[in-house]
């Protein structure tokens, strides 16, 4: 099994240009989550969906958006890129968001830089 | 705001030295768990502590959950390079979301 997938690794974008992260999962959970990972800042929740169907917002939504598009697939989209959303940005899921014992299961980040 | 402190911020060991790591906040949370990192990849979680003065070991990793469930630390015996990478702990906020320390940077030289 893959575990959750994330593409693509590596992005380069200018100030103002759009583009759409992809997260993929094969656990069969229920709840994803689109984190940043910024040093001196750790990890902070963008977005997440408890389940298929719902999206909430996290911590720092401002200028994102998601989609959860089934079960296996959660998108995060960028508008309109701004430098201060350079960053690494990580997915993960987990069975279900209520159960907060259960760990989260992460990808291996997005590396965005925005010029 | 519920907050979790960790310490030290950065810690460089040489290899087989033992070491410590915490994870401090002023509320109580109902779990905590650590992670792992490692360069170029996402966290993976080590360990969940759930019970009060819960001690768990996990080879030459030891994790143990403050009485009062604020802490939690992560001791390292005889660390070796293998260990190398930034341990973060994580607790579930008031929000019914995961809160993360900024984590500790620990390089372990041969």
């Amino acid at each position: 099994n893959a575990g959750v997938t994330q593409t693509p690794k590596f992005q380069v974008l200018k100030t103002g240009q759009s583009m759409t992260l992809q997260c993929a999962q094969d656990m069969n959970h229920n709840s994803m989550y689109w984190y940043r990972q910024d040093p001196g800042m750790g990890l902070r929740l963008i977005y997440y969906s408890a389940s298929e169907g719902t999206t909430d917002k996290g911590e720092v939504p401002n200028g994102y958006n998601v989609s959860r598009l089934n079960k296996r697939e959660f998108s995060l989209r960028l508008e309109s890129a701004a430098p201060s959303q350079t960053s690494v940005y990580f997915c993960a899921s987990s069975p279900n968001r209520a159960d907060m014992n259960s760990p989260l299961h992460f990808g291996n980040g997005t590396r965005l830089t925005v010029t | 705001t519920q907050l979790l402190e960790q310490s030290p911020q950065f810690l460089s060991i040489q290899e087989g030295e033992n070491l410590t790591v915490y994870c401090n906040s002023s509320s109580v949370f109902s779990s905590l768990q650590w992670y792992r990192q490692e360069p170029g990849e996402g966290p993976v979680l080590l360990v969940t502590v759930v019970t009060g003065g819960e001690v768990k070991k996990l080879k030459r990793l030891t994790f143990q959950f403050g009485d009062a469930r604020k802490d939690s630390s992560l001791h390292i015996t005889a660390a070796q390079p293998g260990d190398t990478g930034l341990y973060l702990c994580a607790g579930a906020g008031s929000q019914g979301n995961l809160i993360f320390g900024k984590g500790t940077k620990l390089s372990v030289k041969p």
